[in-house]
């Protein structure tokens, strides 16, 4: 099973609205992502975790708080959007470093902020 | 970090013709995979290749990490190739502009 579950598919919000996006993996994987994809860009890093622990953040607005409560599980809170953040939110997981680590991405939310 | 540069960023062909999509990265890289995102924008892995060839089906690639870049091959190619394709390196997964193929029937 190479499935990472992304919910909900397609999410509209507004800009004082506080909403979280979620991502499930059960293949034990120990690594994983969080990426931004605006039309006809490709997906920008936004959050690795590592062992449930964050190791990159790459200058995400605060708006944006991930977490990662176990490691099957990875949240991404959304909290005072703007119109510029809707976009398609891509979650990964990957085997940790040192092994295949092939990464494997689930479905994406559509996220709309008006 | 390590940047990714993919080339052509577009692509027409006609149904049948072969075609080569290339990555080139800036470091040495321990993960480098090729992915097709459909329009629904889910990305498939189509290759985990961080070194040596590959193959399935129509589809081939290379990668010569001592010269940094690899090759995607497509071979015959069919209306449903039709997308974007990417590669990503490293453990944190940085992405290519990606190549926009368009097979005409």
């Amino acid at each position: 099973d190479t499935e990472v579950t992304q919910t909900p598919k397609h999410l509209v919000m507004g800009m004082t609205n506080k909403k979280s996006l979620k991502c499930e993996q059960h293949m034990g994987h120990r690594a994983m992502y969080w990426y931004k994809q605006k039309a006809k860009k490709p997906p920008e890093l936004m959050f690795v975790y590592s062992y449930e622990k964050l190791s990159i953040n790459e200058s995400v607005p605060s708006r944006f708080s991930p977490e990662c409560p176990n490691s099957s599980l990875l949240n991404l809170h959304l909290h005072a959007l703007q119109p510029e953040d809707s976009a398609l939110y891509l979650c990964a997981s990957s085997p940790p470093r040192g092994v295949n680590t092939e990464a494997f991405f689930g479905q994406g939310t559509r996220l709309t902020v008006v | 970090g390590i940047q990714v540069e993919q080339s052509p960023p577009d692509l027409i062909l006609q149904e049948g013709a072969n075609s080569t999509l290339r990555c080139n990265f800036s470091d040495s890289v321990n993960n480098l995979q090729w992915f097709h995102q459909n329009p629904w924008g889910q990305l498939i892995n189509l290759f985990y290749i961080p070194s040596g060839t590959k193959q399935n089906g129509r589809l081939s690639a290379t990668t010569v990490a001592t010269e940094r870049y690899s090759l995607l091959y497509i071979s015959s190619s069919q209306t449903t190739d039709s997308g974007v394709y990417f590669c990503a390196a490293n453990n944190d997964m940085r992405f290519g502009a990606g190549t926009r193929l368009t097979v005409k029937p």
